[in-house]
């Protein structure tokens, strides 16, 4: 069965860092592009970045809102993808989400989400 | 590639048929899919490929378009429909979304 599941979400003060994870099963993750998808509080989704396969590099790509300050990676002997999130700010508390593929545009995973909140 | 989802919210009765539409900046070659979300849940597919339903979805929901141009359709709508939708694009990356219709019973 496949199943993504995040981990290491939680309340952090602005300015710190956070790193999140995301555990897969269920599917060659070696061949998948992982992604994380986040959603703030009423608001709708939005695609935070992704991690290509090693065939495709292994390199990753993010959105303007984080570019510089969030680092993805992956361990593929793991079977694990990261979010290192680093000089949070107010505007990324959010759910974020791990998301992938497995071929493209077929059936889409999502995992359960992880709440991260930037507060003093 | 942006998404215009509309319409953005709706009041539906048990029973009615809805249509939601999601208008792509440019082609995506079906390469779209539709989620229902409910409050503090995670995103959940109904839709892939423009048309295919996702197994285990109800047969009320279809999906329909190509091109640009794509189409959620509930059938004989029932309480647990209750929820936001969303369509993607996975196409190309990166992934976008609509921005979400709320469809209220």
């Amino acid at each position: 069965e496949m199943q993504l599941v995040e981990s290491g979400g939680g309340l952090v003060k602005p300015g710190l860092s956070l790193r999140l994870s995301c555990a897969a099963s269920g599917f060659t993750f070696t061949d998948a592009w992982m992604r994380w998808v986040r959603q703030a509080p009423g608001r709708g989704l939005e695609w935070v970045g992704h991690i290509k396969s090693r065939s495709y590099g292994g390199t990753a790509d993010y959105a303007a809102a984080v570019n510089g300050r969030f680092t993805i990676s992956r361990d593929d002997s793991k079977n694990t993808v990261y979010l290192q999130m680093n000089s949070l700010e107010t505007e990324d508390t959010a759910v974020y989400y791990c998301s992938t593929e497995i071929t493209l545009g077929g059936v889409i995973y999502w995992g359960q989400g992880a709440l991260v909140t930037v507060s003093s | 590639i942006q998404l215009t989802q509309s319409p953005s919210s709706l009041s539906a009765s048990v029973g009615d048929r809805v249509t939601i539409t999601c208008r792509a900046s440019q082609g995506i070659n079906n390469y779209l899919a539709w989620h229902q979300q409910k409050p503090g849940k995670a995103p959940k597919l109904l839709i892939y490929a423009g048309s295919t339903l996702q197994s285990e979805v109800p047969s009320r929901f279809s999906g329909s378009g190509s091109g640009t141009d794509f189409t959620l359709t509930i059938n004989s709508l029932q309480p647990e429909d209750f929820a936001t939708y969303y369509c993607q694009q996975v196409n190309s990356n990166p992934w976008t979304f609509g921005q979400g219709t709320k469809v209220e019973i």
